[in-house]
């Protein structure tokens, strides 16, 4: 079965400087899906940027973009020039391409990121 | 555009009482899940649903009851509430190309 770990419960940054947020999981599959979501105090879940495991480009999003590192199973987000709408919970997900998994997400833990103004 | 529509949005029951938390969708996804959310933990998978007629258990399965008749909805069914299942529920869909698109989450408390 595959697992995700968010190993920092909570994050702070200063509003415009850089953060980045810690993803790694476990899998013996090779072509799967991975993703951030945020989920603001509204409770709402919103995608924040998507990779596909066979793409080797890094996927960018405006100012949000994820570190890839396929063998070493770790999908780091970085999210350049804070916002203070950017205070939101953070989770990182998993989804198998193909087969039984491909219905279903694994979520990692959640980080909490505070924006200090 | 509604996506998916899940209701109600907060809820309380006493132990014992049964309640069905409702999802539909408007985008003729085939894929439809239940998740709880409850803190330090993540989401966790209930059940899920690949099309009308088929569904399986997820990771935390017990108590809860599930059906799709359609491929727009997805009902919950809580049989007889414990404050165990006190937290917050989203329902989900998804298409095999797609990112999953989330309800607006439901937070259930049991006393």
């Amino acid at each position: 079965a595959q697992t995700v770990t968010q190993s920092q419960p909570e994050m702070s940054v200063q509003e415009a400087e850089t953060v980045t947020l810690s993803c790694t999981y476990d899998t013996s599959e090779s072509d799967y899906y991975l993703f951030w979501y945020k989920q603001p105090p509204s409770r709402q879940m919103i995608l924040v940027i998507r990779q596909e495991a066979y793409k080797q480009q890094n996927a960018t999003e405006n100012r949000f973009s994820v570190n890839f590192q396929k063998a070493a199973k770790s999908f780091s987000l970085k999210i350049s020039d804070s916002q203070l709408g950017d205070a939101a919970m953070y989770f990182c997900a998993y989804r198998s391409r193909l087969g039984q998994g491909a219905q279903k997400l694994v979520f990692g833990q959640g980080t909490r990121l505070t924006i200090n103004p | 555009n509604a996506g998916v529509t899940q209701t109600p949005k907060f809820q309380v029951l006493k132990t014992g009482q049964s309640m069905t938390l409702q999802c539909a969708q408007d985008m003729n996804h085939e894929y439809m899940s239940w998740y709880r959310q409850d803190p330090g933990m993540g989401l966790r998978l209930i059940h899920y649903s690949v099309g009308a007629g088929i569904t399986d258990q997820g990771e935390v399965p017990n108590g809860y009851n599930v059906s799709r008749s359609t491929t727009e909805d997805f009902p919950l069914r809580l049989l007889s509430a414990a404050p165990s299942q006190t937290s917050v529920y989203f329902c989900a869909s998804a298409s095999a190309r797609t990112e999953a698109f989330f309800g607006q989450g439901t937070r259930l408390t049991v006393v």
